[in-house]
């Protein structure tokens, strides 16, 4: 069974740091795109960042670039989210999803175009509340 | 970027009537367009990607069709557990990004 599991949420106020983690199971972790994507409280998705199977492609939303950051262990099957200088605005559940970033045969991988098959694995999330 | 609406914004309907969801597009995304469905205070589960095909285990009352800027998502036969919201998400481009979300709710 395929499960992603969040932490690292929590209260903290405006101008700190957090360090989010996802822990994966039951998937092949080194196939998959891991992305953050977040929900403040009562509104709709939103997309944070996203890291590709190897590390290779990382891309970040506006809001959050320059002070977040997305990486990955595949020897710990984790991926990370370091966010800094956090703002009111950032309060939220952060929730990890993750989507098959490569196919692969015995002829080898072939890399598949991020998010192609929709963000089909997520965890329960965690929340982020930033106090000003 | 790439913005995405959804409408309406909400809607009311009663089990066993066919609905429909629109997304649009601010720009062609040829068919990289997905669909979720989020109970409340639950996680998104991913319905249909590439803008038609269903996920694994989606029931079949679900279906998406479009390409380019429009789109459209069909629940044929409401049932109790189909009352959620629903998100668009284009992956044609970073930023990907989400519809505002449909709230479909029981008449």
């Amino acid at each position: 069974e395929v499960h992603l599991v969040e932490s690292g949420g929590g209260l903290v106020k405006s101008g700190g740091s957090l360090r989010l983690s996802c822990a994966a199971s039951g998937i092949t972790f080194t196939t998959y795109s891991l992305n953050w994507v977040r929900q403040a409280p009562g509104r709709g998705l939103e997309w944070v960042s996203s890291i590709s199977s190897g590390s290779t492609y990382i891309y970040y939303a506006d809001s959050v670039k320059g002070r977040f950051t997305i990486s990955r262990d595949n020897a710990k099957n984790s991926v990370y989210l370091q966010m800094n200088s956090l703002r009111a605005e950032d309060t939220a559940v952060y929730f990890c999803a993750g989507t098959l970033g490569k196919q692969c045969t015995n002829g080898g991988c072939i890399p598949i175009r991020l998010a192609y098959y929709g963000l089909d694995v997520w965890g329960p999330g965690t929340t982020v509340t930033v106090s000003s | 970027d790439i913005q995405m609406t959804q409408s309406p914004s909400s809607l009311s309907a009663s089990v066993g009537d066919s609905v429909t969801i629109t997304c649009r597009a601010s720009q062609s995304i040829s068919n990289y367009l997905n669909w979720y469905q989020q109970k409340p205070g639950k996680v998104p589960k991913a319905l249909i990607y590439t803008a038609s095909s269903l996920q694994t285990g989606v029931p079949s009352r679900f279906s998406g069709s479009g390409s380019g800027t429009d789109f459209t998502l069909t629940i044929s036969s409401l049932q109790p557990e189909d009352f959620a919201t629903y998100f668009c998400q284009q992956s044609y481009s970073t930023p990907l990004t989400f519809g505002g979300g449909t709230k479909v709710e029981i008449k």
